[in-house]
């Protein structure tokens, strides 16, 4: 098994550009989910979905959409970035949301937008 | 408000002398409880989680956690530190109702031979 893999592992953006940052998983997990990690702050929720065609909010979705079109796809759109969205973004899967079990991480997307 | 709070910024500690990352957490429910560590420019690992049962937790690398009920606290500890065992921890909470995973701003163990 690859885990939980992330595209790409760095990008430069200018204020304003839209991308996409790819997440994948194939241990047929149903929950997925975004974070950010900034310094000081621990990992903050972006999104995150429960299954195929299921997203909902974190605690800091402003600025981001995601769609859940396959088990094994999440990936994470950031609209018109902003110097504020200048973090490391790690894509995240566990079996189930709401029982007891571990999240499995990315190696995580350095973003820079200047 | 659910929270996770690690007290400490840094964790200093001379190799081979016994470590402790410290955790306190508030959530609602019976707690479900996570110790992840990440070292430099990698993805979060898993190192053990609390979700029932034996409040003495054995996980990876030679990693324990011991949960605390009544002091809502979950510090991770190992008996005898490793130079390989510097990274960032994590902990994490969530309540066994429901709710988001939530995770303290992380501690950062420095070991020194």
């Amino acid at each position: 098994n690859a885990g939980v893999t992330q595209t790409p592992k760095f990008q430069v953006l200018k204020t304003g550009q839209s991308m996409t940052l790819q997440c994948a998983q194939d241990m047929n997990h149903e929950y997925m989910s975004w974070y950010r990690q900034d310094p000081g702050m621990g990992l903050r929720l972006i999104h995150y979905s429960v299954g195929a065609g299921i997203t909902d909010q974190g605690e800091v979705p402003n600025g981001y959409n995601v769609s859940r079109s396959t088990t094994e796809d999440f990936p994470l759109r950031l609209l018109s970035a902003a110097p504020s969205q200048t973090s490391v973004y790690f894509c995240a899967s566990s079996p189930d949301r709401d029982r007891g079990y571990e999240q499995y991480f990315g190696p995580g997307t350095r973003l820079t937008v200047t | 408000a659910q929270s996770v709070a690690q007290p400490e910024d840094q964790v200093n500690v001379a190799e081979g002398n016994p470590l402790t990352v410290k955790c306190t957490y508030s959530v609602s429910g019976n707690p479900y409880l996570f110790w992840y560590v990440q070292y430099p420019n990698r993805g979060l690992q898993f190192l053990l989680k609390y979700i029932t049962g034996d409040n003495l937790v054995k996980g990876s690398y030679g990693f324990e956690a011991e949960f605390n009920k009544s002091q809502t606290s979950f510090h991770l500890k190992k008996p005898s530190a490793l130079v390989s065992d510097s990274a960032l921890y994590f902990c994490a909470a969530r309540g066994n109702q429901g709710g988001k995973l939530i995770f303290g701003q992380g501690t950062e163990l420095s070991v020194k031979p």
